[in-house]
Parts: structure tokens; C-alpha cells; sequence
């Protein structure tokens, strides 16, 4: 059973184009919702997160938005660059904040490559 | 580097061998986890520790993986009579407590298994 639903499995994008990904989960026990990047060979580095009493967090060129009623969350990367090239996973852990086991699950993963 | 690190990167091995990676999380976080990771796939848990007690184990694929963190510090991942589908890339990641804001969870480079 997948909890976190991720879309789509790849992605391309021309260079300066706004990037997409999107995530749905089912378990309302989730309470914070991290977004990793992993480039080839290296392991999964955080890149931003959100909670979901907020509906919107930008950090630079990358925006969380965040609709708790539709239990969906999505990462954009505006004006993408070749170096953005990537696989991009959303991850959810189960609250309560800070007294759960804090295991993150993943969704599947957006393999991402921007065009130059 | 006051990363998390990960021993050996890559290993290769036979079918039916035993094999033990190694983790150093960051030094002052007292939760570390293990994932594990196939191609295509987002990370996976495992199992996890704070500081030298072992909180959940019952996401271990099988009994013939175990792991250890004896004094608090760095960790062990053993997998006896390795099989092909024990292949995967084996990532340990590290945190100050549940993983959260402010706690977020630091990923080593990971290692690679081969069985042949």
C-alpha cells in the first residue's frame, strides 16, 4: 500500500521553465511533509519542507504549495536550470511532532531534467 | 565533513555471503535510521535507534538482517546469506530527535550492494 502518491515519473523541462511535481497522501496522521532531491549515487539531501497549517513555503526558486483539504501538496521550481536535474522524491512523517517513531515515507520519486 | 558517512560505498558480493555496512551519523544527533533504497524506487524504512536502543525492527525485510548501534554512536547494518533481491543501494540517515522542523533527517551517500 503506498501512502505517499507521487506524479508524475518523469519530467522535462526547458531551461528557465517552471518545474512541477505532484503529491497526494492518504493518512491525516502525516503533520510535516519534506521534499528531498537525490542526484545519481548520492543519497537524498533535504531541499525544503512544510507543515500543514501552512498552505505556501518558498524558499529561493523552489515553492511548497499545500492543500490539506484535498490532502495534496506539490513542489515547483521556477525558472529551472540544467543543474536542477534530479530526482525528486516528497516524503510525509506521521505525527505527533516530535513523539512519533519520525520514520519518513516516500513517495516514488520525479526524475527531472531540465533542457538547456 | 560533519556529515553523515557510510562504509563501504559499494560492495559486491555472492549470493549466500554475509555482508555489514557501516554508519556514522552526525555526532551530536541521537536518532539514526536505516533505509533501504531499489532503483526506481524512494527510500524504504527499516529500522531505527535513539542513541543505543533499537525502537523499531519489525520493517526488517527478514531475519537475516539485523543491526546495531552499540554505543550510541555509529551503527551496523548485517545481512547474512545475501540473496539477488538484497541488492539496493542501503542509506542511513541521522537526526537530533522524531524528525521534524528543526529536526530534519541528514542522509549519508549510502551503500551500494551487488549480489551476484
Amino acid at each position: 500500500q503506498q501512502q505517499v502518491k507521487q506524479s508524475p515519473q518523469s519530467l522535462i523541462v526547458q531551461k528557465g521553465g517552471i518545474s512541477i511535481i505532484n503529491c497526494a497522501y492518504e493518512n491525516t496522521a502525516f503533520d510535516y511533509f519534506p521534499w528531498y532531491q537525490q542526484f545519481p549515487g548520492k543519497g537524498p539531501a533535504l531541499l525544503i519542507a512544510i507543515r500543514p497549517d501552512v498552505s505556501e513555503k518558498k524558499e529561493g526558486r523552489f515553492t511548497i504549495s499545500f492543500n490539506k483539504s484535498a490532502k495534496q501538496f506539490s513542489l515547483h521550481i521556477m525558472d529551472s536550470q540544467p543543474g536542477d536535474s534530479a530526482t525528486y522524491f516528497c516524503a510525509a512523517i506521521s505525527g505527533p511532532y516530535g513523539g512519533s517513531q519520525g520514520n519518513l515515507i516516500f513517495g516514488k520519486g520525479t526524475k527531472l531534467s531540465v533542457k538547456p | 565533513d560533519t556529515g553523515v558517512s557510510q562504509d563501504p560505498r559499494h560492495k559486491i558480493t555472492k549470493r549466500g555471503q554475509n555482508v555489514t555496512f557501516r554508519c556514522d551519523p552526525i555526532s551530536e544527533h541521537n536518532r539514526l535510521y536505516w533505509y533501504r533504497q531499489t532503483l526506481g524506487q524512494g527510500p524504504e524504512f527499516l529500522t531505527y535507534f535513539q542513541n543505543e536502543a533499537q525502537l523499531e525492527k519489525s520493517r526488517l525485510l527478514s531475519d537475516r538482517f539485523s543491526a546495531e548501534r552499540p554505543k550510541g554512536s555509529f551503527s551496523t547494518l548485517e545481512i547474512q546469506r545475501t540473496e539477488q533481491g538484497d541488492s539496493a543501494m542501503y542509506l542511513c540517515a541521522s537526526s537530533l530527535l522524531a524528525g521534524g522542523p528543526g529536526n530534519e533527517q541528514f542522509f549519508g551517500p549510502g551503500t551500494r550492494l551487488t549480489v551476484l
